[in-house]
């Protein structure tokens, strides 16, 4: 099936822009959406199809996606940023959801 | 909102059932999806089923094992989970699709299946 790799961790000071990456087969021509989980809490969407937002979700976080790469960009990161993110995408071959092993992003 | 229960300590090869109590949408409307995730992992997705409940579909880990279904006129999602295995213990959470992409737009908190002798 189709396989969404993710870097294990990224480290961002608050007030940096913090970008975790997505990578998948050709991955230019999926549809992206990323989740946040924060501890103990149940995932969030906070990106879909790529780079729109949910209502309520700030400007702050942004997604794009070219072709080996998707990317979620959080500007101005800060303490309650703090938390796993997974990307996932709908594998065609298996028509399921996929997800991505997940980022945990600390916030220095 | 989404609610689930029926979570549990359970011995192996036995079976429970999830519930999952919608509320503010149009239940019937909707694809459903359970998704699961083992202590210190990540998410796996387990289950869907589609808006009316004409289509199933399942994760090849649990297929032959694991059932979904809804009732429309309970607004609630159930999976029935049946010849559990250690591997299985996991958090469940329920999940809404997105209308108009298959993004998962609604969670619910997750109830915690413990598969343990």
């Amino acid at each position: 099936s189709y396989v969404l790799t993710q870097p294990p961790s990224v480290s961002e000071a608050p007030g940096q822009t913090a970008r975790i990456t997505c990578g998948g087969n050709n991955i230019g021509t999926k549809s992206v959406h990323w989740y946040q989980q924060k501890p103990g809490q149940a995932p969030l969407l906070v990106v879909y199809d790529d780079s729109d937002r949910p209502s309520g979700i700030p400007e702050r976080f942004s997604g794009s996606n070219s072709e080996k790469t998707a990317t979620l960009t959080i500007n101005r990161v800060e303490a309650g940023d703090e938390a796993d993110y997974y990307c996932q995408v709908w594998d065609t071959s298996s028509d399921h959801p996929v997800f991505g092993g997940g980022t945990k992003l600390t916030v220095l | 909102q989404l609610l689930e229960s029926g979570g549990g300590l359970v011995q192996p090869g036995g079976s429970l059932r999830l519930s999952c109590a919608a509320s503010g949408f149009t239940f019937s409307a909707f694809t459903m999806t359970w998704v699961r995730q083992a202590p210190g992992r990540g998410l796996e997705w387990v289950s869907a089923i589609s808006d009316g409940g004409t289509r199933t579909s399942y994760a090849e880990s649990v297929k032959g094992r694991f059932s979904i279904s809804s009732d429309n006129s309970r607004n609630t999602l159930y999976l029935q989970l049946n010849s559990l295995r250690v591997e299985d213990t996991a958090v469940y959470y329920c999940a809404k699709d997105n209308l108009e992409s298959d993004a998962l737009d609604l969670w619910g908190q997750g109830t915690l299946v413990t598969v343990s002798s």
